[in-house]
């Protein structure tokens, strides 16, 4: 059980396009899910809190109108980054917790993208 | 707020040698505490995990103590293999869901 579903796991985009990144839960619901950014050979900082229904919060320093959330359901949360450059390449992942268990959170499989 | 501060990298072990990866943190409230493995250009897995003081997590072979009273929760091996090349990362869930991760520290066992 607890299984989240990342998807697309690569992409690859030109600059100026923008790319939508999902997260499901797939046996589980999820009010809240948390989006994750990982440059190369460094670890993970936490962009958002995806809330379901409810406007995200974003951590200082992430443009909010460039990673656009949206958390329609209680299984899933979009993330898009728009007109992408290549300075947004990167890996990004999900988590998402159980409604009710603070203390635990499952991951997605990350979603590399890179903006050529 | 919460951190995570992790032996730095990065480790190089023959094979069948020991490795212990510290790591200690800082949370308000009582977090649960992960060790996760990233194998090049892949997503993280779970490696092992423990939610409360004393617990021990285990898998694979690695171990790691919840130690509250020092506020680690070390990652220790007894024989490493080529195959446990990876990079480790510790980190701690607590505040609701969200998750701290120590800075990684890459393993390479050689044969």
């Amino acid at each position: 059980g607890a299984v989240v579903s990342q998807h697309p796991s690569r992409v690859i985009c030109k600059s100026g396009t923008s790319v939508k990144i999902e997260c499901r839960s797939l046996d589980f619901q999820a009010t809240t899910m948390f989006w994750y950014r990982q440059f190369p050979k460094q670890s993970l900082m936490l962009m958002a809190t995806s809330n379901e229904g409810s406007k995200a919060t974003y951590e200082q320093g992430v443009e909010k109108d460039k990673f656009l959330i949206n958390h329609a359901s209680l299984t899933l949360s979009t993330l898009t980054v728009t007109s992408a450059h290549p300075e947004d390449s990167s890996f990004y992942i999900c988590s998402a917790k159980i409604s009710g268990v603070n203390t635990e959170a499952f991951f997605g499989q990350g979603t590399r993208l890179t903006v050529v | 707020g919460d951190s995570v501060t992790q032996m730095e990298g990065p480790v190089t072990l023959s094979e069948e040698a020991f490795l212990t990866i510290n790591c200690t943190y800082t949370a308000t409230g009582y977090p649960s505490l992960f060790w996760y493995v990233q194998y090049p250009g892949e997503g993280l897995q779970l490696l092992l995990k423990a939610t409360k003081a004393d617990d021990k997590g285990s898998n694979k072979g690695f171990e790691a103590t919840y130690r509250k009273e020092t506020t680690s929760f070390h990652l220790e091996k007894g024989s490493v293999q080529v195959s446990d090349s990876a990079v480790y990362f510790c980190a701690l869930t607590a505040n609701a869901g969200k998750s701290t991760f120590g800075d990684g520290t890459t393993l390479t066992v050689k044969p």
